[in-house]
């Protein structure tokens, strides 16, 4: 299976902030990455596929980069409403893997 | 705008006589071009891959620790997918996502349905 070794675990941030969430994979999984955000009691809302295409609607305040194994995903001008948990997660075999996650916190 | 609506979760009691059929209605998309998956997430956990099959129906995938309990399928004609859990344990409790992915890995989740299974 592919590990998935995000860090960190959390960050305290604040509004206006930029944040940088590292995810690293065991083995080479090319571009086939996707972030989410999870807040709590709600459903996932994916952010990012294929390790840097945004996903439709959502702003561009986030991004993400890189390949093979290290990835990152960046929120700039941090805003209340991103306060959240951020996940990612691998496609590229199966089984399907995540990352721990990260708590991003005021 | 896509949709994706489960349903079926319960409470149910762990053993040979838990089982529950969950369903995931989609709208808003062309079906037949999207993989669709299982996802679960355990109360205070993070997400953990259940089961995935391919835009034909015939190609499924599963994790080692639902193998041969769970069966996951889908209706083209209706719009949605199904997952038939058998034989329920109590590590089986969690809200379960239905998720659309496309070929170039874009993906819609679901707001999930809770299953608990408790004696």
């Amino acid at each position: 299976d592919i590990q998935m070794t995000q860090s960190p675990s959390s960050l305290s941030a604040s509004v206006g902030d930029r944040v940088t969430i590292t995810c690293r994979a065991s083995e080479d999984i090319i571009s086939s990455l996707v972030w989410f955000q999870q807040k709590p009691g709600k459903a996932p809302k994916s952010l990012i596929y294929g390790a840097s295409s945004l996903e439709s609607g959502v702003p561009s305040k986030f991004s993400g980069s890189g390949s093979g194994t290290d990835f990152t995903l960046t929120i700039t001008r941090l805003q209340p409403e991103d306060f959240a948990t951020y996940y990612c997660q691998q496609y590229h075999a199966f089984p399907l893997t995540f990352g721990a996650g990260t708590r991003v916190e005021i | 705008e896509v949709q994706l609506v489960e349903s079926g979760g319960d409470l149910v009691q762990p053993g040979g006589s838990g089982s529950l059929r969950l369903s995931c209605v989609a709208s808003g998309f062309t079906f037949t071009s999207y993989w669709m998956t299982w996802v679960r997430q355990p109360p205070g956990k993070g997400p953990e891959w259940v089961a995935s099959i391919k835009q034909d129906g015939i190609e499924k995938f599963y994790a080692d620790s639902v193998t041969g309990r769970f069966t996951i399928s889908r209706d083209n004609v209706k719009n949605s997918m199904y997952l038939q859990m058998d034989s329920l344990r109590v590590e089986d409790t969690a809200t379960y996502y239905c998720v659309a992915s496309s070929a170039v890995g874009d993906r819609h989740w679901g707001q999930g349905t809770l299953v608990t299974v408790s004696s």
